[in-house]
Parts: C-alpha cells; structure tokens; sequence
C-alpha cells in the first residue's frame, strides 16, 4: 500500500518551454502533497505544499508563477514548470502523507528534469 | 527555523561493522523519520519514530529517539553490501504544526566488501 507514482520519469525539454510533472497516490486519498527538488549530492528542499481544492503554500525563495502547481483531486497533483531554464534542471520528487497519525510522507520514484 | 543536522556526511566501512550516524536536530518536534535514497531512485521510508525514548528495528537497522536531547541514531549491525546508500533523517511537523518535513543533510554510506 501507500504507493505514489510519477510521471514522467525523466524529460529532456529546450529553454524557455513548460514542463509537467504529475504526481498520483494509487491505493489511497491524499489530502496534502508535498513537491520537493534535490540537486545532484544535496538533500531535498521542501518547494511547495499542494492541499486539494485550495491554492499551494510556496516555500521562501520559490517562485509561485515559475512553479505551478494544480492539487485537482485526492489523487493526483501536478508542478508546471513555466519557462524552463538551465538552473531549473533538477530531481523534482512529490510525495503525499497518509492520513493516519504517523503522517508518514511516501515519496514518488522522481522526475529528473534536463533543461537545454 | 528547525534546522537538522546529520553526522556524519560520508561514512565508508567494512562489511561486517557496527556503525551509527546521528540525526540532531534545533527545535521540538512530534516526529523523526528516517528514509533511504538508492543513486538516482527516491525515498524509501525505513522508520517513523513518534514519542521519546521510541526504538524501532528492522534487520541490521535500528533506529531511536530522545526527544530530550534533540536526537536521533540509526545503528547498523554488522553491515552487508546491500545497505550501502544514502541515509536520510527528516523532522516534522514544523513549529506552526504544519506537515511539512525538513530534511537532514543526508549520510552516504559506503560498505567495502
């Protein structure tokens, strides 16, 4: 159980264009989800917090209109990067919490993105 | 600002040895995670630790909590191969009560056969 896909893998995309990278909890409803990003060797930094029907809460130093992200149902999020650019290339990884009182986050496999 | 800090960054030992990384972190908090990332693969969640002096184990890791001292270990007993990897420890929620986690620096073990 508590399993969390997305999609896609990894994209290769020119600069200046608009990525999507979706985010599904597949056995169980998530109210909150979480987008992160991790360069190469680093640790991973919290860049939003997604709540269903509600807008994201953006962490210091992230760019909301860079960084979209849509939380449209209980199942799946997404994270539009607008106007991509060489320093946005990255490991994005989302992960969504149980609802249980662990509120344990599972993390989806990642989407390394490449910006030409 | 929580601020949590790993030691140590880099660890190489032998197959076989004991060895313990720490997870120390700045301000009170409900919850201590401990998570595993593989080269280039996500998080995997190894132990969720929820209350003071809580010990958790599976296999050759163990992982505790004292919430007193801000600090948590993950002890490796007689380590193999396959547990080489790249530890994380994580702390949330936040002082606002917020879910978010804030992330250790993480520890890149490397075990030598």
């Amino acid at each position: 159980g508590a399993v969390v896909s997305q999609h896609p893998s990894w994209v290769i995309c020119k600069s200046g264009t608009s990525v999507k990278i979706e985010c599904r909890s597949l056995d169980f409803q998530a109210t909150t989800m979480f987008w992160y990003r991790q360069f190469p060797k680093q640790s991973l930094m919290l860049m939003a917090t997604s709540n269903e029907g509600s807008k994201a809460t953006y962490e210091q130093g992230v760019e909301k209109d860079k960084f979209l992200i849509n939380h449209a149902s209980l199942t799946l999020s997404t994270l539009t990067v607008t106007s991509a650019h060489p320093e946005d290339s990255s490991f994005y990884i989302c992960s969504a919490s149980t609802s249980d009182n662990t509120d344990t986050q599972y993390f989806g496999p990642g989407t390394r993105l490449t910006v030409l | 600002e929580l601020k949590v800090e790993q030691n140590p960054l880099f660890l190489s030992m032998q197959e076989g040895k004991n060895y313990t990384i720490y997870c120390n972190y700045s301000t009170t908090s409900d919850r201590l995670y401990w998570y595993r990332q593989d080269p280039g693969k996500s998080l995997e969640s190894l132990f969720v630790l929820l209350s003071n002096g809580a010990v958790k184990q599976e296999g050759r890791l163990m992982a505790s909590l004292d919430t007193k001292a801000r600090l948590s270990t993950l002890h490796i007993t007689a380590a193999v191969h396959d547990l080489s990897a790249t530890y994380f420890c994580a702390v949330g929620p936040d002082n606002f009560g917020n879910e978010k986690l804030t992330f250790g620096t993480g520890t890149r073990l490397t075990i030598i056969p």
